[in-house]
């Protein structure tokens, strides 16, 4: 039983495509996260939704933009594709009511924009 | 704000050797602090956690790890290194606070196992 699951895996496009990433976590959670792992490995927080509400946009080019049609999903669109968005994306989940912020992360989606 | 960082980017040790991975973060409460795992082409695996309580916490995979609030660190170990372990692997903070509960991670460090 996957907990938290990210389609596609692997995402190859030209810049100036639009593409979106789904993501979809049966653990029950009330918030999910967005964040991206570049070329060297960094990984940062992107944006953050709590039962559906945006709660953390860092910076993030207005290119992007999440979407949470429900709890248990929150998908992640991408306008005009730049070279720059070639990254992994991962999706990430976890409860308020956990006391530690313990978050389960999905496999990731490797972009790659030519 | 928050912030991790992780001094070793890279290291290797011999299969059966000693490890121990640092791990030094700043923020001005009592954070959360976590170890994950990432093998090549993988997603992130939680090896272990400290919230509160005893600071020398076990996790998955025969790690542990110790908080030193004095020092703020929390640095990972492991008694005997197995060639599997050879994986990315991330320290990262986060806060309880339901308007940021995001995990702020460290860039990183590389093990490479020797046979």
């Amino acid at each position: 039983d996957t907990a938290v699951s990210q389609t596609p895996k692997y995402l190859v496009t030209q810049m100036g495509n639009d593409k979106s990433i789904k993501c979809e976590q049966n653990l029950g959670h009330d918030t999910m996260y967005w964040y991206k792992q570049d070329s060297k490995k960094f990984l940062k927080i992107m944006f953050s939704y709590n039962n559906k509400e945006l709660i953390i946009n860092e910076t993030v080019p207005n290119r992007f933009s999440p979407k949470s049609p429900d709890k248990a999903h929150l998908n992640l669109h991408i306008n005009s594709l730049e070279l720059g968005d070639s990254a992994v994306y991962f999706c990430a989940s976890s409860t308020t009511s956990g006391r530690d912020n313990e978050q389960f992360f999905g496999p990731g989606t490797r972009l790659t924009v030519l | 704000a928050q912030s991790v960082t992780q001094p070793d980017i890279h290291i290797t040790v011999s299969e059966g050797a000693s490890l121990e991975l640092r791990c030094n973060y700043s923020y001005g409460a009592t954070p959360y602090l976590f170890w994950y795992v990432q093998s090549p082409g993988q997603g992130l695996q939680l090896l272990l956690k400290y919230f509160s309580g005893d600071t020398l916490v076990q996790g998955i995979k025969g790690f542990e790890a110790e908080f030193k609030r004095s020092q703020s660190s929390f640095n990972l170990r492991k008694p005997s290194v197995h060639w599997s372990d050879a994986a990315e692997y991330f320290c990262a903070v986060g806060t309880g606070y339901t308007g940021r509960r995001a995990l702020t991670f460290g860039s990183g460090t590389r093990l490479q196992v020797q046979p």
